[in-house]
């Protein structure tokens, strides 16, 4: 598709649990971000990679986040041992590079029993 | 000081009405501005991109004050259908990744 794609759109898992989220950018894009937002709050910059650098992990809550960008395209945020905190919309953005506009997908809605 | 920062509102305004936001920001290198639109439960989507001179589209005017770090966007004749949260977005120069404001939540109401 032309746009930025996430799987699933929505996850229920109970506490404890791992998850693994999906981003699929624009073709092209070199940039990918992932944010969460939370009902009612603002955008939480969790990681940016920017084609073969070293990926700005300076937004990740904790070590049970982690994310990978597997050839420069597909991207997975992987949250281990869920805890109810981490109930929020997870969304993904690329750009071509990483000055430019941001496209969204249409997010993740993950929620944790 | 935040990297960026927005009046959170909300604005309720009713329609036909301007309103203005403003945002400021904290790095002097910052080279690209942007505004977002979030309605609510989706995602942001661009609005528009802010330059140096000012620029319009449509009702939307955006302009950037480098001097004193701060960008605003003005609204003519508001209608229901631009009620939303607006996003003030910089770059802080270079390839570093854009920074959001929280949003300043917009209701026209009728």
């Amino acid at each position: 598709g032309a746009g930025v794609s996430q799987s699933p759109s929505n996850k229920v898992t109970e506490k404890g649990k791992d998850v693994e989220l999906r981003c699929d950018p624009i073709s092209g894009h070199t940039a990918l971000y992932w944010y969460r937002q939370s009902l009612g709050q603002g955008l939480e910059f969790l990681i940016y990679f920017q084609g073969n650098s070293a990926p700005d992990k300076s937004g990740l809550p904790s070590d049970r986040f982690s994310a990978e960008r597997t050839g420069g395209s597909v991207s997975t945020l992987t949250i281990q041992r869920t805890q109810q905190e981490d109930s929020a919309v997870y969304l993904c953005a690329s750009s071509s590079v990483g000055s430019q506009p941001q496209h969204f997908g249409d997010g993740t809605r993950l929620s944790i029993l | 000081r935040k990297e960026v920062e927005q009046d959170p509102g909300p604005f309720n305004v009713p329609e036909g009405a301007t309103v203005a936001f403003n945002c400021t920001y904290s790095n002097s290198a910052s080279q690209s501005f942007f505004w977002y639109r979030q309605d609510c439960r989706k995602e942001p989507k661009l609005l528009m991109s802010v330059y140096s001179s000012g620029n319009e589209d449509g009702r939307f005017t955006a302009q950037l004050n480098r001097a004193s770090q701060y960008i605003s966007l003005l609204i003519r004749d508001s209608k229901l259908s631009d009620s939303a949260t607006y996003l003030c977005v910089v770059n802080k120069g270079g390839n570093t990744p854009l920074v959001f404001g929280k949003g300043t939540r917009l209701s026209v109401i009728a």
